[in-house]
């Protein structure tokens, strides 16, 4: 079965650190995959998606993702966190042809100055 | 533009009660998927809906329902509600189906039953 796990629950940092969330999927066929992050009392909001091609995906907020196949992870990274970058971060896959989306456990990104 | 609203945004119901929550997607969007997102967890999804019909359902009781309207506004509806309900409910619209459209979410309604 698909399943999404984030090896870290919560990742503090200090400002203007980099800082690296990470994501392994298990899928034994094409997924697509996503980060969105969730700020207190709010929605969830999509930060970067791969779907194929290049491996390296950029999204807003200068965070960044790459997709491993072999080590099937999808590590989401900034090189220098911000107050503001605090919330809590969340990986998704849907396997390709499906409807189903598969989310992750969350990580609390917690920027400290 | 709009983005997903949802109403009510927070609800107090009682065990046993039945509850009705309300979406409405970004204007265009034809597609709107219910999450469930118990305090410390990621969501889970419930269910999809294309063009008012159902695409797809989690894996939650017969007690959970949903609906879409013509004008592509949702209902989720849960009843005989238990206290594991307590939870944010989210609502995410697309454009279509597939991977490559965009889920949006919506800010969510916060469910507690005691």
């Amino acid at each position: 079965a698909q399943s999404v796990t984030q090896l870290d629950s919560q990742v503090p940092v200090f400002e203007e650190a980099p800082v690296e969330l990470r994501c392994n999927y298990s899928s034994s066929v094409s997924v697509y995959l996503f980060w969105y992050v969730q700020y207190p009392n709010q929605g969830l909001q999509l930060l970067l998606k791969y779907l194929s091609g290049s491996t390296l995906v950029k999204g807003i907020n200068g965070f960044e993702a790459e997709f491993n196949k072999s080590q099937t992870s999808f590590h989401l990274r900034k090189p220098s966190v911000h107050i503001s970058d605090t919330a809590e971060y969340f990986c998704a896959a849907l396997t390709s042809g499906t409807y189903k989306y598969i989310f992750g456990t969350g990580t609390r990104l917690k920027v400290l100055a | 533009d709009a983005g997903v609203t949802q109403s009510p945004t927070h609800l107090i119901k009682t065990r046993g009660q039945q509850v009705t929550l309300r979406c409405s997607p970004i204007s265009g969007h034809k597609s709107v998927s219910w999450y469930q997102q118990v305090l410390g967890q990621g969501p889970q999804f419930i269910f999809q809906y294309y063009e008012k019909e159902e695409r797809g359902r989690g894996n939650f009781p017969d007690r959970f329902s949903a609906r879409q309207f013509p004008n592509y506004s949702s209902e989720l509806n849960v009843n005989a509600l238990l206290l594991g309900d307590s939870a944010l409910y989210l609502c995410a619209s697309s454009l279509g189906v597939g991977g490559a459209d965009t889920q949006y979410f919506g800010p969510g309604t916060r469910l507690t039953v005691l």
